[in-house]
């Protein structure tokens, strides 16, 4: 099982649709997550910081679930702009700067 | 304004060759990280500083090196570059290993292996 876990997709949303997408993770002792947003040969850049009681930031909502090990996120009223690639970050167990990356859910929005 | 800056952005190079891609910050960042990364493949980090400490992740092919003169600047060396070392290697920062600190990354550096 991989440490860090996610659908590729590509998720393919209307404009205006709310999406969201799931991301697994295997060490329980993980502390830190994170949502990074990439676009095609960009560098990634930092969506959001998920907390324990969850956090929101205009259109996007991040959740943190521990006892099953996944966090969320939801995107309403998507525009053109959000499609990307957005990559789940953990922290490695025992180990704050070492993060884990998965590969990535491919975003897609149409007009 | 960049804050984590690379160079070049495009790198091509012999194969064999050897190469060097830089990279400098003005965040005063404690710690700065060298990955790769393959075409829709996660980030591989290949090595970090926290400082002047090197840290080596154990998979990290003995062709690649890093340097890191000042908390400013740091380098990632390629001694004999291959086909597979062709990707994009990313350079970030994070100001410390607290909890819930972010990685900061520059545009990144796209190397080319004729």
């Amino acid at each position: 099982r991989k440490e860090v876990e996610q659908d590729p997709g590509p998720f393919n949303v209307p404009e205006g649709a709310t999406v969201a997408f799931n991301c697994t993770y295997s060490n329980s002792a993980s502390q830190s997550f994170f949502w990074y947003r990439q676009d095609c040969r960009k560098e990634p850049k930092l969506l959001m910081s998920v907390y324990s009681s969850g956090n929101e930031d205009g259109r996007f909502t991040a959740q943190l679930n521990r006892a099953s090990q996944y966090i969320s996120l939801l995107i309403r009223d998507s525009k053109l702009s959000d499609s990307a690639t957005y990559l789940c970050v953990v922290n490695k167990r025992d180990s704050n700067y070492q993060l884990i990356w998965g590969a990535g859910t491919k975003l897609i929005i149409k007009p | 304004d960049a804050m984590v800056i690379q160079n070049p952005r495009y790198q091509v190079t012999q194969f064999g060759k050897p190469v060097t891609l830089s990279c400098s910050q003005t965040l005063n960042h404690n710690v700065m990280y060298w990955y790769q990364q393959k075409s829709s493949q996660a980030p591989k980090l290949l090595f970090h500083y926290y400082d002047k400490d090197f840290n080596n992740e154990a998979d990290t092919p003995d062709n690649f090196q890093s340097r890191r003169p000042n908390t400013s600047f740091c380098f990632l060396d390629i001694r004999s570059p291959g086909l597979g070392d062709a990707a994009m290697y990313l350079c970030a920062t994070s100001s410390d290993y607290r909890v819930n600190q972010p990685q900061h990354f520059g545009d990144g550096t796209r190397l080319s292996i004729l």
